[in-house]
């Protein structure tokens, strides 16, 4: 079964500092893989994702992520934070056909101090 | 991205009352539906999936008579808390697909407090 592990439940960075939120996977074949935003009372939103091809995505709000088979790992990266970017963040694994049910991480929460 | 309509925002309701939630696919036709529940401080758990026109199926632990899932047309799909109570109150959040797009959209989602 597919699943994912996200170590770090908070995190706390100084606006302008560079981001890296940390996500594993496990899936036994090619993985559709998903960052998502949560703002709170929020639904979700996507800022990534990855199905195939080059291994560094572009998202939106500045925000890219790396896939790295080897390490079954893709970490989301952001050079600079933004007090707006303040949020959960939700890594997460597809089933085969991409657009089947998704298992979620548990969540990064992202504070960004001033 | 295509654009999926949860409503309500918000719910409260009382203890032993029932509560439906809707989710609408807006400019695409949504052949999978999926129903989250999100604990407080906990990630996203699927409940359910449902396909238009067929019966939902459950993900284990999620009781199919408390929570009756509805996907009658293509572009709508509804969420039925029968009976509430206080232990079922949670966020809930859909996700439709058109089984084209690699992926699927989610809902703003629903705040339900059952008091």
């Amino acid at each position: 079964a597919q699943s994912v592990t996200q170590p770090d439940i908070h995190i706390t960075v100084s606006e302008g500092a560079s981001l890296e939120l940390r996500c594993n996977y496990s899936y036994g074949a090619t993985p559709y893989l998903f960052w998502y935003v949560q703002s709170p009372g929020q639904g979700l939103q996507l800022l990534l994702k990855y199905f195939s091809g080059d291994t560094l995505v572009q998202g939106i709000k500045g925000f890219e992520a790396e896939f790295k088979r080897s390490q079954s790992s893709f970490n989301l990266r952001k050079p600079s934070v933004h007090w707006s970017d303040a949020a959960e963040y939700f890594c997460a694994v597809g089933d085969s056909g991409g657009y089947q049910k998704v298992t979620f991480g548990t969540g990064t929460k992202l504070q960004v101090i001033p | 991205g295509a654009v999926v309509s949860q409503h309500p925002s918000r719910v409260i309701c009382k203890s032993g009352t029932s509560v439906k939630i809707e989710c609408r696919s807006l400019d695409f036709q949504a052949t999978t539906m999926f129903w989250y529940r999100q604990f407080p401080k906990k990630s996203l758990m699927l409940m359910a999936t449902s396909n238009e026109g067929s019966k939902a199926t459950y993900e284990q632990g999620v009781e199919k008579d408390k929570f009756l899932i509805n996907h009658a047309s293509l572009t709508l799909s509804t969420l039925t808390v029968t009976s509430a109570h206080p232990e079922d109150s949670s966020f809930y959040i859909c996700s439709g697909t058109d089984g084209v797009n690699t992926e699927a959209f989610f809902g703003q989602g629903t705040r339900l407090t059952v008091v």
